[in-house]
């Protein structure tokens, strides 16, 4: 699995925007991104993921770049919940490989109110 | 759905003993996989089960980590003998076949003294 690269920690204020970078310039091309999220003293929780295309749920959006380099996930109006460490994985999707999530440092995002 | 449910939510035992961690894993799900998150070494995955058999385990940390997982619905943990380097916030998830979100349990804060 390509290696992932973000920031250690980011602040946002109430009711912004909060965008989270990640770099994965050795990402393949049957790779996917994915994004998770570690709320304090709770398991980790499924954001979003996606191929090559921009992608929107209730929860964020998914900004990756023509050349899948990099790419942003987006809180669009963060709250206070929203604090928490994110994290940045790229994968095989439904591959058979052994390590299915590796979850490096991640970035402490805290929304500031 | 009550979501992924690990038992106990907090384990303090002394060194030497015999720990066993539970998880039910959310109906439906076919697979199953117990992480281990401490400060220094983060999120590691340590064994999955597909379908209740194990398909990797080459996260275990030694012969005194195993785990079964003897139907659908039940899967345990068990250190023997526990020692102190072993405390740490155990996560059982699951995810179901042909879909990429794992779902997390709560965790089992284990503290080894």
């Amino acid at each position: 699995d390509a290696k992932t690269t973000q920031p250690p920690s980011m602040d946002c204020a109430e009711g912004r925007a909060a965008n989270l970078p990640c770099n994965h310039s050795t990402i393949s091309g049957n790779e996917y991104v994915y994004w998770y999220r570690q709320i304090h003293s709770q398991g980790p929780q499924y954001i979003i993921h996606g191929l090559k295309n921009n992608e929107t749920n209730e929860m964020a959006s998914l900004i990756i770049t023509e050349d899948r380099k990099s790419s942003t996930l987006i809180l669009p109006h963060a709250t206070l919940r929203d604090t928490a460490v994110y994290y940045c994985i790229v994968r095989v999707a439904y591959s058979g490989s052994a390590r299915q999530l590796t979850f490096g440092s991640g970035t402490q995002l805290t929304v500031l109110p | 759905d009550a979501g992924v449910i690990q038992s106990p939510r907090h384990e303090v035992t002394e060194m030497g003993q015999e720990v066993t961690l539970r998880c039910k894993p959310i109906s439906g799900h076919d697979y199953l996989f117990w992480y281990r998150q401490t400060m220094m070494r983060g999120l590691e995955l340590l064994i999955y089960f597909n379908n209740n058999v194990p398909i990797d385990d080459s996260g275990m940390p030694e012969d005194r980590f195993s785990a079964k997982m003897p139907n659908a619905s039940f899967s345990t943990l068990k250190i023997q003998p526990s020692e102190p380097r072993d405390s740490a916030v155990y996560f059982c998830a699951s995810r179901e076949t042909g879909y990429n979100e794992q779902y997390f349990g709560p965790g089992t804060r284990l503290t080894v003294t």
